[in-house]
């Protein structure tokens, strides 16, 4: 389709384990991002990238966090040695640009991962 | 991480009234969008603001960016059954990425 996609839609996994979940960008959308939304809570930001870039980082939870982007499409974010809490769901996003005005920023999100952690 | 205010954080309205919620922020933007999210999905753009002062409807829904750059609202007009759902705002100033707000969540009885 022509949206962003998200795999896998669920993903129920034990504490300690590591899992990566996936995003797929509409095509040609240069910036990308992750967010984390926590049941009944908004949205916090992680991580975006612009082309394979990540310039700021300071979002990320903990080091057991981490995120790539490879050939300014696909990007994967990874959780080493999960806890309970990072249960909720990672949402992606891409945009045409950003940093620039006329709309090419706006944000459009993907599905979701629904992370459970046991 | 910084995050704006929005407001209500809830609202349960009867079908046909109208709504307005708001956002907030201690500095100014030059972006402002509204997303709508329903159970299950990611959130979906529904109007998006580039100029203070600047009033954009789309369908039964009307958003303004504040002449002072630093707020935001959005009505609903009539509303429906199928305007539930929670509503973000988001802004942004300059190379940043967006910053949501908590969501105002909306419940409508028909």
């Amino acid at each position: 389709g022509a949206g962003v996609s998200q795999s896998p839609s669920n993903k129920v996994t034990e504490k300690g384990k590591d899992v990566e979940l996936r995003c797929d960008p509409i095509s040609g959308h240069t910036a990308l991002y992750w967010y984390r939304q926590r049941l009944g809570q908004g949205l916090e930001f992680l991580i975006y990238f612009q082309g394979n870039s990540a310039p700021d980082k300071s979002g990320l939870p903990s080091d057991r966090f981490s995120a790539e982007r490879t050939g300014e499409s696909v990007s994967t974010l990874t959780i080493q040695r999960t806890q309970q809490e990072d249960s909720a769901v990672y949402l992606c996003a891409s945009s045409l640009a950003l940093g620039l005005a006329g709309g090419t920023d706006t944000q459009y999100f993907g599905p979701g991962t629904r992370l459970t952690v046991l | 991480g910084q995050q704006l205010n929005q407001s209500p954080q809830s609202m349960f309205i009867q079908e046909g009234e109208d709504v307005s919620m708001n956002c907030t922020s201690s500095s100014i933007f030059n972006t402002w969008l509204w997303y709508k999210q329903e159970p299950g999905e990611g959130p979906v753009l529904l109007i998006a603001l580039y100029k203070a002062g600047e009033l954009t409807s789309n369908g039964r829904l009307t958003a303004q960016f504040g002449i002072t750059r630093k707020d935001s609202f959005l009505n609903i007009s009539a509303s429906i059954p199928s305007d539930v759902g929670i509503y973000f705002c988001a802004g942004r100033l300059g190379n940043t990425p967006l910053v949501f707000g908590k969501g105002t969540r909306l419940s409508v009885i028909a």
